[in-house]
């Protein structure tokens, strides 16, 4: 069964500080993981997948298979960044079928930066 | 960028009644729709997929009988909560799969809350 785990429900620093939102997987195989971001009032978006290997907003996560991690990470956190983020996890996209590409999601992590 | 939009943002109904909630991608097809369940201050539970012209699968658990969903066409997908009770009060969010290339993306809509009086 594939499971994904956010160990922090919480998170708070300041404005600068470096930050690093946890996440841990379980799948037997080669899955996709993600990072989706929830701002006040707002829908849940992409922030990044790590088959991109992008930086967006100053954020990176590292896909680690051997500790089955792919933590979130940003050098200096801003205000802006306060917001609700979920990690999930799909079978690779070239999976094929109808239903490939469902998520599932970790409890979510609460980051607060305070000025 | 594409945009998925949900109808109605937020409903009351009577226990016993049925309510039908819409999901809509609006500038591109998807044949592939999600529907999640959240509850307050939990994560996203996927209930089904939504299939265009095919029927849905559900997750373990989730009752076809009391959810029930179609994907008429290329850009809506329903889900009727059918003779809906107080422990159906929730907020359900719909995501629609988009097609990039060699993968795909998915794009939430902005989720409806259903509260069953």
């Amino acid at each position: 069964a594939q499971r994904v785990t956010q160990p922090e429900k919480l998170l708070s620093v300041f404005k600068g500080a470096p930050v690093e939102l946890k996440c841990n997987y379980s799948y037997s195989g080669s899955p996709e993981l993600f990072w989706y971001v929830q701002y006040s009032r707002q829908r849940l978006q992409l922030l990044l997948r790590h088959i991109s290997r992008e930086s967006i907003k100053g954020f990176t996560a590292d896909l680690n298979k051997g500790e089955t991690s792919f933590h979130l990470k940003k050098p200096f956190a801003q205000e802006e960044d306060s917001a609700m983020y979920y990690c999930a996890l799909s079978g690779p996209s070239n999976a094929g079928g109808t239903s490939y590409g469902k998520l599932t999601f970790g409890q979510g992590t609460i980051l607060t930066v305070h000025p | 960028g594409a945009v998925v939009s949900q109808h109605p943002s937020r409903v009351i109904c009577k226990s016993g009644t049925s309510v039908k909630i819409e999901c809509r991608s609006l500038d591109f097809q998807a044949t592939t729709m999600f529907w999640y369940r959240q509850f307050p201050k939990q994560s996203l539970m996927l209930m089904a997929t939504s299939n265009e012209g095919s029927k849905a699968t559900y997750e373990q658990g989730v009752e076809k009988d009391k959810f029930l969903i179609n994907h008429a066409s290329l850009t809506l997908s329903t889900l009727t909560v059918t003779s809906a009770h107080p422990e159906d009060s929730s907020f359900y969010i719909c995501s629609a799969r988009a097609e990039r290339g060699w993968t795909y993306e998915q794009y939430f809509g902005p989720g409806t809350r259903l509260t069953v009086t």
